[in-house]
């Protein structure tokens, strides 16, 4: 079965400094894998998505992702934090079809001035 | 309108007491998706509906949990004799089945809080 790991609950982060969220993913097959934000008060968002290709793929709001398929990693990073990126961070992994998003337990962003 | 659309956004009951939960989806997605999220826990799947094919369960944590869509549009969320465990937020999502991209539309959730 498909599981997601994100090992860091909370990240508190200087506003300007670099961030890198970590995600490990199990799932037998090669995985489509996404990132969504959650900001307070709003739905779920799309960061970005891996299906295929170049591993290193670029969202919006300057994220980018790196699928590491030797480390069931796909690690979320913004060379840049902004105060308004404080938010919730999951990481999910699907399968053919994108029947049932599994989720991990996210990581909530802290920005600090 | 132009995204998910769900009510009530918060919801205080008694335990015992039965719930509906409503979502509305964009128009035109064809997938339709319940999740719950617990606090301090991830998104937790609940039920998929694609179309007309037979809606996936599998997610449901009881018997007390039951969903419904009619055709592709409005889905009702339904726990009936609530326990305290209940309380979560329960987020609907959508996508356009066909279109090869992944992304889920959320809709803000309904806050259930059982007493």
């Amino acid at each position: 079965a498909q599981s997601v790991t994100q090992p860091d609950i909370h990240i508190t982060v200087s506003e300007g400094a670099s961030l890198e969220l970590r995600c490990n993913y199990s799932y037998g097959a090669t995985p489509y894998l996404f990132w969504y934000v959650q900001s307070p008060g709003q739905g779920l968002q799309l960061l970005l998505k891996y299906f295929s290709g170049d591993t290193l793929v670029q969202g919006i709001k300057g994220f980018e992702a790196e699928f590491k398929r030797s480390q069931s990693s796909f690690n979320l990073r913004k060379p840049s934090v902004h105060w308004s990126d404080a938010a919730e961070y999951f990481c999910a992994v699907g399968s053919t079809g994108f029947q049932k998003l599994v989720f991990g337990t996210g990581t909530r962003l802290l920005v600090s001035p | 309108g132009a995204g998910v659309s769900q009510s009530p956004s918060n919801k205080v009951t008694e335990k015992g007491k039965d719930v509906e939960l409503r979502c509305d989806p964009i128009s035109g997605h064809t997938a339709l998706y319940w999740y719950r999220q617990r606090l301090g826990q991830g998104l937790e799947f609940l039920i998929y509906f694609q179309g007309n094919s037979a809606p996936d369960k599998s997610g449901l944590p009881s018997d007390r949990f039951s969903a419904e869509r009619t055709g592709e549009s409005v889905s009702t969320l339904t726990i009936q004799r609530t326990q305290q465990e209940d309380s979560a937020v329960y987020l609907c999502a959508s996508s356009l089945e066909g279109t090869n991209t992944g992304e889920l539309f959320f809709g803000e959730g309904s806050r259930l809080t059982v007493l």
